[in-house]
């Protein structure tokens, strides 16, 4: 199966950590990512992680893999309001040929 | 990073006409093309996967004849959503990789389809 799950909502305050966890059902994933979705636009690529990794930083994200769970994290640190969007999931398969996404989670961050 | 360009970013169009959507890769050639659909607080699904000079592959449930998918080049490709109904309407993203081992896939900015 090619099931890719997210919690749908999030809400922080300005200043905290966000943490956004993400489950995939698909073992041969050879790459995972995290996407960040503004209103009315497309996708921007935040960060990667090859599966074979555990953790990867990068400035205030941090990506943290449990392979043998299946499930993937992202912390963003000192969470600002300019970081309210829909955060995606994905993984890729060998070949890299498609990816699959996540239903998303809606972060909405407060001042 | 690698830009890719979707035209045009709206489109209203009446029931039973045809629209086309393009994808350009304007920094880069891109061997492989993805379209994606998107409807309103919900995730990408993925319609088709195309290559350069050849067929698309579209996913199951997709129809080839309805969402015709043409690839001719390595910076172009085109969606045509024939005769579109209302139930067409959605968001259609783009995204396009350099080559078949590069990791990161590049996306368009999305043209939202609204058939009236």
């Amino acid at each position: 199966g090619e099931d890719v799950e997210q919690s749908l909502f999030l809400s922080v305050r300005e200043g905290d950590s966000s943490v956004i966890n993400c489950t995939y059902t698909d073992s041969s994933s050879t790459y995972l990512y995290w996407y960040k979705q503004e209103p009315g636009a497309g996708l921007q690529l935040l960060t990667y992680i090859f599966s074979n990794m555990d953790m990867k930083q990068d400035q205030r994200l941090t990506v943290l893999l449990n392979k043998k769970d299946k499930h993937l994290s992202l912390r963003i640190a000192d969470t600002q309001t300019g970081d309210s969007a829909i955060y995606f999931c994905a993984e890729s398969k060998p070949g890299f040929q498609k990816l699959v996404f996540g239903t998303g989670t809606r972060l909405l961050v407060s001042p | 990073g690698a830009v890719v360009s979707q035209h045009p970013s709206w489109v209203i169009c009446k029931s039973g006409t045809s629209v086309k959507i393009e994808c350009r890769s304007l920094d880069f050639q891109a061997t492989t093309m993805f379209w994606y659909r998107q409807f309103p607080k919900q995730s990408l699904m993925l319609m088709a996967t195309s290559n350069e000079g050849s067929k698309a592959t579209y996913e199951q449930g997709v129809e080839k004849d309805k969402f015709l998918i043409n690839h001719a080049s390595l910076t172009l490709s085109t969606l045509t959503v024939t005769s579109a109904h209302p139930e067409d309407s959605s968001f259609y993203i783009c995204s396009a990789r350099r080559g078949a081992a590069d990791t990161e896939a590049f996306f368009g900015q999305g043209t939202r389809l609204t058939v009236v």
